[in-house]
């Protein structure tokens, strides 16, 4: 089956730099991808990594190592609106999410 | 603008009815999905459509069903609801393939109360 880990929450301050981490196994592996969560909110998409490597997106990155079964998340100059939850995804075929990292920014 | 839509946003329903939730993309999505999101647990998969008439379980289908005739609606079945049913559910559609083509997209949700 497939299973993916991530820390259920973190907490930096503003103009900070966080990073979520992501480990999963599973077999069958296309790529991983992440999604942010307000309250209240639905999920949505933020970035997807299919190969190695760092993917860039404003203030975000994601990075993946498929030899180490590991991503994460960067968030650059955090601001109070970056307050939600964020999950990992595991794509490949279905869409298995990890039980997502409460992100709070602190002022 | 991309579209799911679920039919509703809060349903109260009792203890062994049978319960529809029904969900629309306007995107022309092979894949659809259900979801249920409990705190502390994250999204669960529920159950997974790839195309008409097609599905495949996801990690907790038990006491669910789904039908998906068009493919633009994929229902969600609770055949007789009962309390550990209480959740939030949620539907996301998204087309197969790689890269940035897999981002699924999520309807609001419905919150169900099973009493």
């Amino acid at each position: 089956g497939q299973s993916l880990e991530q820390p259920s929450e973190v907490t930096a301050v503003e103009g900070a730099i966080v990073q979520i981490n992501c480990t999963y196994q599973t077999s069958g592996f296309y790529g991983l991808s992440w999604y942010q969560q307000h309250d209240g909110g639905a999920p949505t998409f933020l970035s997807y990594n299919a190969l190695d490597g760092l993917e860039e997106t404003g203030r975000f990155s994601s990075f993946l190592s498929r030899s180490d079964s590991y991503g994460y998340l960067l968030l650059q100059e955090l601001q109070m609106k970056d307050s939600a939850s964020y999950f990992c995804a595991y794509q490949g075929g279905k869409l298995i999410f990890g039980q997502g990292t409460e992100l709070s920014v602190k002022p | 603008d991309v579209k799911v839509t679920q039919s509703s946003r809060y349903l109260v329903k009792r203890t062994g009815e049978k319960v529809f939730l029904e969900c629309v993309q306007d995107m022309d999505h092979e894949n659809m999905f259900w979801y249920r999101q409990d705190p502390g647990l994250g999204l669960r998969l529920i159950y997974f459509s790839y195309d008409v008439k097609m599905k495949e379980k996801g990690d907790i289908p038990e006491g669910y069903s789904v039908s998906r005739e068009k493919k633009e609606r994929f229902s969600l079945i609770l055949e007789s609801a009962s309390t550990n049913q209480t959740s939030m559910y949620l539907c996301a559609s998204s087309s197969p393939g790689q890269g940035r083509g897999t981002e699924a997209f999520f309807g609001q949700g419905t919150r169900l109360t099973v009493v």
